[in-house]
C-alpha cells in the first residue's frame, strides 16, 4: 500500500526553526517527485515546495530563502527544513507524491504547525 | 504567485449535475494539459479525483468529469450525493510558480 506519513510539527515560536520529515513506503521512493503542501486553519491549500526525482528543488516565493526541501532516498523520507517561521506559516503540512506531472497522485495525513509566542 | 479563481461555494440537489471553474492565465492552465482537481473531505487530506485536464485516477467514480477551454478548467459532478459534500480544488503547473491552487469551492448537496 501506497503511504505517506508526516511527523516533526510543533508549536515554535517566531523566527525559530522546524524540520518535518514524511516517510514514504509502498513505491520506488527515489523515482518520484515529492512536494510540500500547506493548509493554513480554515484556508486553502497552498503549494510549498517541490523537489523532483532529479533532486531539483522549486519553491514558492513565500517560503523562499526560508525553507529547504530534500529528500534521503536511502530513507525514502522527504523533508522541509523550515527557518525564519512566522505567524503565517501556521498550518497543516501536507506531503504529496508526484505521478509524472500530476502533483498529488498520494497524500499523507498531515502534520500541524503552529507558529506563536 | 496569485492562486487560480475559483467561486467559493456552489449547492445543488441530490440526483442534479453541478460544474465547478477554475480560471488562470495561458502561463497556467491555458498553457498546459496538467490540470488536476482535488476533493476534500472534511478533515481528511486532499485526495486526486482528476488529472491532466480530463483524467480518472483509478477507483474514482465516473461521475466526476474533468474539461478545459481556453484558461478555464472545469469540474463536473453528475448525479450529485450526499457523500459528494466536500471541498473542491484545482491546480495548474505553472510556467512562473511551478503549482498554483485555486482558492477551492465548498459543495453543498441540499
Amino acid at each position: 500500500e501506497l503511504q505517506l506519513l508526516e511527523s516533526g510539527g510543533d508549536l515554535v515560536q517566531p523566527g525559530g526553526s522546524l524540520r518535518l520529515s514524511c516517510a514514504a513506503s509502498g513505491f520506488t521512493f527515489r523515482s518520484h517527485g515529492m512536494s510540500w503542501v500547506r493548509q493554513a486553519p480554515g484556508k486553502g491549500l497552498e503549494w510549498v515546495s517541490t523537489i523532483g526525482a532529479d533532486e531539483y528543488t522549486y519553491y514558492a516565493d513565500s517560503v523562499k530563502g526560508r525553507f529547504t526541501i530534500s529528500r534521503d532516498n536511502s530513507e525514502n523520507t522527504l523533508y522541509v527544513q523550515m527557518n525564519s517561521l512566522r505567524a503565517e506559516d501556521t498550518a497543516t503540512y501536507y506531503c504529496a507524491k508526484y505521478s509524472g506531472r500530476t502533483l498529488g497522485d498520494v497524500w499523507g495525513k498531515g502534520t500541524a504547525v503552529i507558529v506563536s509566542s | 504567485q496569485s492562486a487560480l479563481t475559483q467561486a467559493a461555494s456552489v449547492s445543488g440537489s441530490p440526483g442534479q449535475s453541478i460544474t465547478i471553474s477554475c480560471t488562470g492565465t495561458s502561463s497556467d492552465i491555458g498553457g498546459y494539459n496538467y490540470v488536476s482537481w482535488y476533493q476534500q473531505l472534511p478533515g481528511e487530506a486532499p485526495k486526486l479525483i482528476i488529472y491532466d485536464v480530463s483524467n480518472r485516477p483509478s477507483g474514482v467514480s465516473n461521475r466526476f468529469s474533468g474539461s478545459k477551454a481556453g484558461n478555464t478548467a472545469s469540474l463536473t459532478i453528475s448525479g450529485l450525493q450526499a457523500e459528494d459534500e466536500a471541498d473542491y480544488y484545482c491546480n495548474s503547473y505553472s510556467s512562473i510558480s511551478t503549482r498554483v491552487f485555486g482558492g477551492g469551492t465548498k459543495l453543498t448537496v441540499l
